[in-house]
């Protein structure tokens, strides 16, 4: 079976910081992956997708960055974290038309 | 751009009672559509999928109006654990078309 494992769950950061949450997914070949941030009591925004090693989408302009080094492997950066970038940060894989599958998260405080 | 509204709420609604979510979404072609239930501080999970015909998981029914572009998600017989904010989400087809998109989500207080 398919499992996504992301992490760390929690981190606080000082602003200014970098950052680096990893997520991996298991049982599954070339999946679409997925960043998600949610603000505090907002909706769920796309931040990168991924179809394929080394391609990113990015939805929204911002100072953070994602990377695809493996196949099942989605990697989300940041060289100087704001205090914006707090929030709940979800990895996510589908194939095809699928439903997407969520990691357990990282809630990311930034001080 | 492609949108999809959800009534925020929050329902809150006594045990037994039946309570309904609507979603609506912009984009006439979309072809898949969904409901997650996402608990306080956790990750969104799958509640069901929605099909043309509708469809029924014990206690919860997913309805699907493509003509007026509405999906809306029926709950039976509401127990304290449904309570649980519920996510409407879409996928459009379409060319180099990956992405989901979720509303706000609908937050349910089932109360004793």
């Amino acid at each position: 079976s398919q499992t996504i494992h992301q992490w760390p769950a929690t981190l606080v950061q000082p602003v200014g910081s970098p950052l680096s949450l990893e997520c991996t997914v298991e049982g599954t070949s070339n999946p679409n992956l997925y960043w998600y941030r949610q603000a505090a009591g907002r909706g769920l925004q796309l931040l990168f997708y991924s179809v394929g090693i080394g391609q990113i989408s990015s939805e929204v302009p911002q100072n953070l960055s994602a990377s695809r080094p493996q196949d099942r492997q989605f990697i989300l950066s940041s060289k100087k974290l704001l205090l914006s970038d707090s929030g709940f940060y979800l990895c996510a894989w589908r194939l095809d038309i699928t439903e997407a599958f969520f990691g357990q998260g990282t809630r990311l405080t930034v001080v | 751009r492609k949108e999809v509204e959800q009534d925020p709420g929050p329902f809150n609604v006594p045990e037994g009672a039946t309570v309904a979510f609507n979603c609506t979404y912009s984009n006439s072609a979309s072809q898949s559509f969904f409901w997650y239930r996402q608990d306080c501080r956790k990750e969104p999970k799958l509640l069901m999928s929605v099909y043309s015909s509708g469809n029924e998981d014990g206690r919860f029914t997913a309805q699907l109006n493509r003509a007026s572009q509405y999906i809306s998600l029926l709950i039976r017989d509401s127990k304290l654990s449904d309570s649980a904010t519920y996510l409407c989400v879409v996928w459009d087809s379409g060319a180099g078309s990956y992405q989901l998109t979720f509303g706000k989500g609908t937050k349910l207080s089932v109360i004793p």
